[in-house]
């Protein structure tokens, strides 16, 4: 199975803030990696898909980048209603596996 | 509007069965590929299987489940199903049904991902 490793596994920022969270693979996954965002108490909604491309509906402030190993997510201009635990999750094959999560608290 | 929503959860005994479904409204179903995915009390997100649209057929299954859960579809009444048996207390979690999507990619195999969550309903074997 192929291992995802999220770091931080936690941070803290301020509104207006740029964050970046990485993502990690065990192989070679090319772009098959998606991001999705779960606010408290509600379902995961998906942020990215294949690396980079922004769902509909997301704001431009998110962006992914990267390819191969090392992924990242970005968060430009931090807005309070971007507290959640985001989640990287590889779908170069089954079983898919998720990241462990990074929780972002916004002071 | 695009909607799934499971049912079925509750409170269970260990070694016991329970079935879910996933209810789904506002797309045309049978084309679309349909993950079960979990989340125990405070943990992350655990995929735990899928099958696939009527046109590609089959099932795929992470370890931790294969031979225990079993997802079907009835795409005449739009449901999804996952029939959990043998339940252990490690089941306890929040099961969410989610449709999946994918974006073609030229020689190669397509992006697959995720792009609608149901709400989620709670096992809790104990």
């Amino acid at each position: 199975d192929i291992q995802m490793t999220q770091s931080p596994s936690s941070l803290s920022a301020s509104v207006g803030d740029r964050v970046t969270i990485s993502c990690r693979a065990s192989q070679d996954i090319v772009k098959y990696l998606n991001w999705y965002q779960q606010r408290p108490g509600e379902a995961p909604k998906l942020l990215i898909y294949a690396a980079s491309t922004l769902q509909s509906g997301v704001p431009s402030r998110f962006s992914g980048r990267g390819t191969g190993t090392h992924l990242t997510l970005t968060i430009d201009n931090l807005q309070p209603e971007d507290s959640a635990t985001y989640y990287c999750q590889q779908s170069f094959g089954t079983p898919y596996t998720f990241g462990q999560g990074t929780k972002l608290e916004i002071k | 509007e695009v909607q799934l929503v499971e049912s079925g959860g509750g409170l269970v005994q260990p070694g016991r069965s329970l079935r879910l479904s996933c209810t789904a409204s506002g797309f045309i179903f049978r084309d679309y590929t349909l993950s079960w995915v979990r989340q125990g009390p405070g943990k992350g997100l655990e995929w735990l299987g899928y099958i696939r649209s009527e046109i590609y057929g089959g099932t795929e299954y992470a370890a931790s489940v294969k031979g225990r859960f079993r997802i079907s579809r009835e795409d005449s009444k739009s449901i999804a199903y996952l029939q959990m048996n043998r339940l252990e207390t490690e089941d306890t979690a929040v099961y969410y049904c989610v449709r999946g999507n994918s974006m073609a990619r030229p020689g190669a195999y397509s992006y697959y991902y995720m792009d609608v969550w149901g709400k989620g309903t709670t096992v809790n074997v104990s």
